[in-house]
C-alpha cells in the first residue's frame, strides 16, 4: 500500500518560470492538503481539496498560486512566475476523513 | 486563529527519556498530533490524541494533554540515536476545515 507520492522531489526554476508540483494521495483517500515549509519554519497550510473541489484555500497566496484535484490523476499545485521567495519545501498530505493526515516526502523548490 | 509554540532544541543522552513540549492557544482544538521529520524527508505521523483524553501511550511514546493549560507533551522513553529528528506538534481546531496548524518544530539531538 503505497503512501502519499509527490514528484518531482526536487525542482529548480528560474525567476519567472512556472512550477508544477504533483501529488498522488494514498489509495482510497479523497482529501488532499498542500502545506509549505519555509527554511527553519514549521508547515503552513495552503489549500484543502477533495475530488474536483477546492474546500479551503485560505492559506493560498492570492496571486500566482493555484491548485486542483481532478477526477482522474494527481493533485497539482501550480506556481506561475516564480520568485525567489517561493523557494521552500511543499508537502502534500492526504486523509480518508479529516483527522489523520499522511504526508508525502515533499517537493523542494529552488528558485534561482 | 490557532497558534502553536514549541521550544527549538532539546539534547539528551542515549537511553534517557526525552520530553518535548508544546503549547497551543485554541481551546476548542479537537485533535493534537506529533509528527517526526528526519533530514530531507517528509513528516511521519507518530501519534495523536483526542481532546477528551489526558494521556495516550504507544510503545516508547507517551502523550500527555493538559487541556486546562493548553499544553501537550511527547515523552520518548529510552531515546535512541535514530530518534534524532525534528518533532512537530500540530493542532486541528474545531471548524478548522481540516487544516492543521503546526508549531515551528523541536530539534531533538541524541548524544552517545
Amino acid at each position: 500500500n503505497a503512501g502519499v507520492m509527490q514528484n518531482p522531489r526536487h525542482l529548480v526554476r528560474r525567476r519567472g518560470q512556472e512550477a508544477r508540483l504533483r501529488c498522488s494521495p494514498m489509495k482510497g483517500h479523497s482529501h488532499v492538503y498542500w502545506y509549505r515549509q519555509l527554511p527553519e519554519e514549521g508547515l503552513k497550510f495552503m489549500v484543502y481539496l477533495q475530488k474536483e473541489n477546492i474546500i479551503d484555500e485560505s492559506g493560498m497566496p492570492k496571486e500566482r498560486f493555484s491548485a486542483e484535484f481532478p477526477k482522474e490523476g494527481p493533485s497539482i499545485l501550480r506556481i506561475q512566475q516564480v520568485v525567489r521567495g517561493d523557494s521552500a519545501a511543499y508537502f502534500c498530505a492526504s486523509s480518508l476523513q479529516g483527522n489523520e493526515q499522511f504526508f508525502g516526502p515533499g517537493t523542494r523548490l529552488t528558485v534561482l | 486563529g490557532e497558534d502553536v509554540e514549541q521550544s527549538l532544541f532539546l539534547s539528551v543522552r542515549e537511553g534517557d527519556s526525552s520530553v518535548i513540549n508544546c503549547t497551543y492557544t485554541d481551546s476548542s482544538s479537537t485533535y493534537l498530533y506529533w509528527y517526526k521529520q528526519e533530514p530531507g524527508a517528509g513528516l511521519q505521523l507518530l501519534t495523536y490524541i483526542f481532546s477528551n483524553m489526558d494521556m495516550k501511550q504507544d510503545q516508547r511514546l507517551t502523550v500527555l494533554l493538559n487541556k486546562k493549560d493548553k499544553h501537550l507533551s511527547l515523552r520518548i522513553a529510552d531515546t535512541q540515536t535514530g530518534d534524532s529528528a525534528i518533532y512537530f506538534c500540530a493542532a486541528l481546531p474545531t471548524g478548522g476545515g481540516n487544516k492543521l496548524t503546526f508549531g515551528t518544530g523541536t530539534q531533538l539531538k541524541v548524544e552517545l
